[in-house]
């Protein structure tokens, strides 16, 4: 059973425009949530994260928010850029001191066309 | 220069062969973890490791295993017992005690032929 969803395998934007990539999870538990950006062949790299008491995390031209009623997260990319085109992948976490694990979604292959 | 390393970078294995995969870091993290990566699958945890010589079975073990003899180095071997080996290996070490990050590495392609 998947605790992490991505819904959307691809999404594809034009360059300026902005990029919204969503994430739904199961577990309320969760306390912290992370999102990653990988390029073909290459590892992920972290890209941005939030707290469960938080409701929104901005750096930069990327902002996730979370709304925790509705299991929901989603990573804002605001103007998008050619070279955002990645998979980005969102990850949850249940007690990030302890012994839990990263719990990853599907990823979401984003296309900035220019 | 602080990191994690993996080899091969690519590999090709006949059917029937065990190979193994490196993974070395130097940013003195206790865990260790190993993820193998599909079209549409996502990051699949393999194994991983808190501790010098202690591991635990991801989701999909069946056909691997590892070792942690150092605190530096945690090998993973793709047996032959391994259906469907062909596939993207990320190694990764963790991470901030606060928001459980993980440090991935560049990844080893492996392609049974």
């Amino acid at each position: 059973d998947q605790q992490v969803k991505q819904n959307s395998p691809s999404l594809s934007v034009q360059e300026g425009r902005i990029s919204i990539l969503n994430c739904d999870y199961t577990n309320s538990m969760f306390d912290y949530f992370l999102w990653y950006k990988k390029y073909p062949a290459e590892g992920p790299t972290f890209l941005i994260s939030i707290s469960s008491i938080k409701d929104k995390n901005e750096d930069g031209r990327f902002t996730v928010f979370l709304n925790k009623s509705a299991k929901h997260l989603s990573l804002h990319i605001v103007p998008s850029q050619p070279g955002d085109s990645a998979v980005y992948f969102c990850a949850a976490i249940l007690d990030p001191g302890g012994s839990e694990k990263l719990v990853f979604g599907k990823g979401t292959k984003l296309t900035v066309n220019p | 220069d602080g990191g994690i390393t993996q080899s091969p970078k690519y590999l090709f294995r006949k059917e029937g062969q065990n190979v193994t995969l490196s993974c070395e870091q130097n940013l003195n993290h206790d865990a260790m973890y190993w993820y193998r990566q599909d079209p549409g699958q996502g990051l699949r945890l393999i194994y991983y490791s808190q501790i010098v010589n202690d591991f635990q079975k991801g989701d999909i073990a069946e056909g691997y295993s590892v070792s942690r003899e150092k605190k530096e180095s945690f090998p993973l071997t793709v047996t032959s017992a391994q259906k469907n080996p062909t596939a993207f290996y990320l190694c990764a070490t963790g991470g901030r005690a606060n928001t459980g990050e993980l440090f991935f590495g560049e990844g080893s392609r492996l392609t049974v032929l």
